[in-house]
């Protein structure tokens, strides 16, 4: 079965530290990989996603991730960490069979000042 | 653009109780989705619907919950009767295309507590 994997359940890092979140799946076949973020009682929103081309990409408040397919990752990045990233993320996949995701179970970032 | 609508946001009933939850997807969207999230995981597929058809309802406790689409727009989700286990956000989204490639929209979830 097709599963996504995030080690960490929790992460924290301080105020201007890299943000470093990993996402690895599980398949055979190219997936569509994409990766959202929850703020506290609201819903999911899009951080970034690749479907194809460029492995690297990037998304909004300056996060990117890179998609690995020997490593079957696409770890999420950021380069300084701010307070207001403190949130949920989840990395998902998603096949060319009708649009289902499958998520991971989250990491929760919390960013010390 | 407008969002994803959901309403309730929040809803606490007894156990064996019966609940409906409401979604109005972004317009022009004809792929709708329902996921159930659970404290501490992520969201899980429970409905995909495209237009008013169902095209995958294989996690469904149907039992117990229902779904519904008509004409193609708005949905209901409705759980009879209601178990401890099904306390969760029950979160709608809704996407361009039926591949899910530019990801989905999601609504701001119904909070379910069954006690």
């Amino acid at each position: 079965a097709q599963s996504v994997t995030q080690l960490g359940s929790h992460v924290s890092v301080s105020e201007g530290a890299l943000v470093l979140l990993r996402c690895n799946y599980s398949s055979s076949v190219p997936p569509y990989l994409f990766w959202y973020v929850q703020y506290p009682n609201q819903g999911l929103q899009l951080l970034l996603k690749y479907t194809t081309g460029a492995t690297l990409v990037k998304g909004i408040n300056g996060f990117e991730a890179e998609f690995k397919k020997s490593e079957t990752s696409f770890h999420l990045t950021k380069p300084s960490a701010h307070m207001s990233d403190a949130a949920e993320y989840f990395c998902a996949v998603g096949y060319n069979q009708g649009g289902k995701l499958i998520f991971g179970q989250g990491t929760e970032l919390s960013v010390k000042p | 653009e407008a969002g994803v609508a959901q309403s309730p946001r929040y809803k606490i009933i007894e156990k064996r109780q019966s609940v409906a939850f409401w979604c109005n997807p972004i317009s022009g969207h004809a792929t709708l989705y329902w996921y159930q999230q659970i404290l501490g995981q992520g969201p899980k597929l429970l409905i995909q619907f495209q237009n008013n058809g169902v095209v995958d309802d294989s996690q469904l406790p149907k039992d117990r919950f229902s779904a519904e689409r008509l004409k193609g727009v708005d949905s209901t989700l409705k759980i009879q009767p209601a178990k401890l286990e099904d306390s969760a956000v029950y979160l709608c989204a809704s996407s361009t295309d039926g591949l899910g490639v530019d990801g989905y929209t999601f609504g701001s979830g119904t909070r379910l507590t069954v006690v």
